[in-house]
């Protein structure tokens, strides 16, 4: 069965501090997708970043770089120099792939929030 | 990008009576749509998946007669919340994807979500 655990229940930080939201998962798939989203207090799902399960190439996106390693089953997402604005529950995601109804389900963790204070 | 529009944002009911919570794709067909629910400081939770034309794949714990889901056209999935009780009440995002065949995941664009409060 396919589980995403993010340990890390609520973090807090001064802002420009560096911060790491840690993500490991579980699949019996060898082809699957992570998911990070961020959720502000609106509610919105704001999408940040998809990796593919063969794809293990770290990225970094501005402020934001995420670290995928297969061999832990981890995909760690840090923001540096973090900002008030960065305050956020932050969502990490697994995708199951149905090839025969070609769609995907999303798992989620349980999230992260993170408080950035000035 | 894709957008999925989601209405209404927020609805406070009366116990006993439905609620009809809309999910649209604006700018794509979206053949597979999926409603989740979020309780306060909690995870989201896969409840449904819809096909355009078929009936909803329910998640082991969800009740088929409490939440009806309907999903008649590839822009428009509905979820109605019948004789809604108390213990509805959350935060319900519907994501929607154009994903077709099996080349794998596209990005699944999220609805802002609605706050259902049964009083």
């Amino acid at each position: 069965a396919q589980k995403v655990t993010q340990a890390q229940t609520e973090i807090s930080v001064v802002e420009k501090e560096d911060v790491t939201l840690d993500c490991v998962y579980e699949t019996r798939d060898t082809t699957y997708y992570l998911f990070w989203y961020k959720q502000p207090p609106s509610g919105e799902l704001v999408f940040l970043i998809r990796r593919n399960s063969f794809d293990e190439q770290n990225e970094i996106s501005g402020r934001y770089s995420w670290n995928f390693q297969k061999s832990t089953s981890s995909f760690n997402f840090t923001i540096t120099a973090s900002q008030v604005v960065d305050s956020a529950v932050y969502f990490c995601a697994l995708s199951e792939v149905e090839f025969s109804g070609g769609y995907n389900k999303l798992i989620f963790g349980a999230g992260t929030r993170l408080a950035v204070h000035p | 990008g894709a957008v999925v529009s989601q209405h209404p944002s927020r609805v406070i009911c009366k116990s006993g009576t439905s609620v009809k919570i809309e999910c649209r794709s604006l700018d794509f067909q979206a053949t597979t749509m999926f409603w989740y629910r979020q309780f306060p400081k909690k995870s989201l939770m896969l409840m449904a998946t819809s096909n355009e034309g078929s009936k909803a794949t329910y998640e082991q714990g969800v009740e088929k007669d409490k939440f009806l889901i309907n999903h008649a056209s590839l822009t428009l999935s509905t979820l109605t919340v019948t004789s809604a009780h108390p213990e509805d009440s959350s935060f319900y995002i519907c994501s929607a994807t154009s994903t077709s065949g099996s080349s794998g995941a596209n990005v699944l664009t999220f609805g802002a979500g609605s706050r259902l409060t049964v009083l």
